[in-house]
């Protein structure tokens, strides 16, 4: 089975703090993306990376960046969390090919106060 | 661009019961359609996913349809069990190349009434 592992399930920080948000995939995915899901706006692409050390932009990538140095590993950065950060973010990966089936990790509640 | 949309939010239908959800999207344009489910506080994990040249895909109790043309999905589950429920989303991949990114529309809550 794909695997999605994403660090922490739940995460409390404090304004202004640097965040980061771990997802590892076991399946040799190609593509990695970011998400952010809040009641009544739906799953928002934050970032994506077709492959190592490279990244897209997504819909909302103010106020966050991305690192990607191995093909496992997409790393979310909050360089300076604010209360307006407080989200599900939601990590997943697929083949590259377009449209692949998406496997999700289970989600990280940050809570930023 | 493009949007994607559920109705309702929100369904409740006594066990046993076929249902039908729905998903709309403005844009015929797509590469393909996929539908997930949510648990409460869980990521979202594929269903089905249905490519642009197909009119339906079938795994189980879950039929999804798919018309481009008229901008619409719908996802059948038939025998409806209280394990069904969940928060079921669908999304769209853009048909132009090189575009992996998923819109998605906030989804259908659902709960089966035992």
């Amino acid at each position: 089975d794909v695997k999605v592992t994403q660090s922490s399930r739940y995460l409390v920080k404090r304004t202004g703090e640097k965040v980061f948000l771990e997802c590892v995939q076991d399946m040799d995915h190609e593509n990695m993306f970011w998400y952010r899901q809040d009641p009544g706006l739906g799953l928002r692409l934050i970032y994506f990376s077709y492959d190592v050390k490279m990244k897209e932009k997504g819909d909302i990538p103010e106020g966050y960046s991305v690192s990607r140095e191995k093909k496992e590993r997409f790393s979310l950065i909050l360089e300076s969390a604010s209360t307006n950060q407080t989200s599900m973010y939601l990590c997943a990966s697929s083949f590259v090919y377009q449209g692949g089936k998406l496997f999700f990790g289970s989600g990280t509640q940050l809570s930023v106060l | 661009k493009q949007e994607v949309t559920q109705i309702p939010a929100a369904l409740s239908v006594p066990e046993g019961e076929n249902l039908v959800l729905n998903c709309s999207f403005t844009d015929s344009a797509i590469y393909n359609l996929q539908w997930f489910r949510q648990d409460p506080g869980k990521g979202l994990t594929s269903l089905l996913l249905i490519q642009s040249s197909q009119r339906e895909q079938t795994s189980g109790r879950l039929n999804a349809s798919l018309d481009k043309s008229s901008g619409r999905s719908t996802l059948y589950i038939a025998a409806s069990q209280p394990g069904d429920s969940a928060t079921y989303l669908c999304a769209v991949v853009a048909a132009n190349f090189g575009n992996e990114k998923l819109t998605f529309g906030t989804g259908t809550r659902l709960t089966i009434i035992p």
